[in-house]
């Protein structure tokens, strides 16, 4: 069974940094683009950025472009977010998937609250 | 960027009833790349159709997808007691992807 656990989530100060981290099991994840999507409070979900199998490939959404880097670690079978000068636009849910056209299968998903 | 937009917001209705829910482009989305997801609280997305009108792994076929250029639809042909859910669209035909905000189908 295909399981995607995010973890790395919490309370930043506006301007701090944090990483986010997902753990894929029962794939191969080698196989597989993978992106971060996120919610924020009372909001639709957002695409973030999907990164290609291999990780030397990525695409962002124009309002986290230049502060979120996504990469991956295939033989940890892991997906990361670094997220950096945080704002509080920036407070919600992260969820990684499986895919970037489609997403087959998803996290429960990480919390990240910014605030002072 | 596209804007996707669901109606009707909430539909409340019976089961056995048949469901329509419609997804509205701003532009035309390329190659109809399109997924429908059903969400149930407490719970994850789960990917009923994608460009359109491809089901999923496991979707009952009282499920269908269709749907072109800027606008598609989702129809549940009768409701069962576990289709009462959030169903959301989401374009991946042009970056940004986006998603639209929901319809709740409710039980009436």
């Amino acid at each position: 069974q295909v399981q995607l656990v995010e973890s790395g989530g919490g309370l930043v100060k506006p301007g701090g940094s944090l990483r986010l981290s997902c753990a894929a099991s029962g794939l191969t994840f080698s196989d597989f683009y993978m992106t971060w999507i996120r919610r924020a409070p009372g909001k639709e979900l957002q695409w973030i950025s999907y990164i290609d199998p291999s990780g030397t490939s990525a695409n962002y959404a124009d309002s986290v472009k230049g502060r979120f880097t996504i990469s991956r670690d295939n033989a940890k079978n892991s997906l990361y977010l670094q997220l950096s000068s945080l704002t509080d636009e920036d407070t919600g849910v992260y969820y990684c998937a499986r895919g970037h056209l489609g997403l087959e299968v998803w996290g429960q998903g990480t919390t990240v609250f910014v605030s002072s | 960027e596209i804007v996707l937009t669901q109606s009707p917001g909430t539909l409340s209705l019976s089961p056995g009833d048949g469901a329509t829910l419609s997804c509205r482009a701003s532009q035309s989305v390329t190659r109809s790349q399109l997924a429908w997801y059903q969400q149930k609280p407490g719970q994850t997305p789960r990917l009923l159709f994608w460009d359109g009108s491809n089901r999923g792994t496991g979707i009952p076929d009282r499920f269908s997808g269709s749907g072109s250029g800027t606008d598609f639809t989702l129809t549940i042909s009768r409701l069962e007691p576990e289709d009462f859910a959030v169903y959301f669209c989401h374009q991946y035909g042009a970056s940004p992807f986006t998603f639209g905000p929901g319809t709740k189908v409710d039980i009436k």
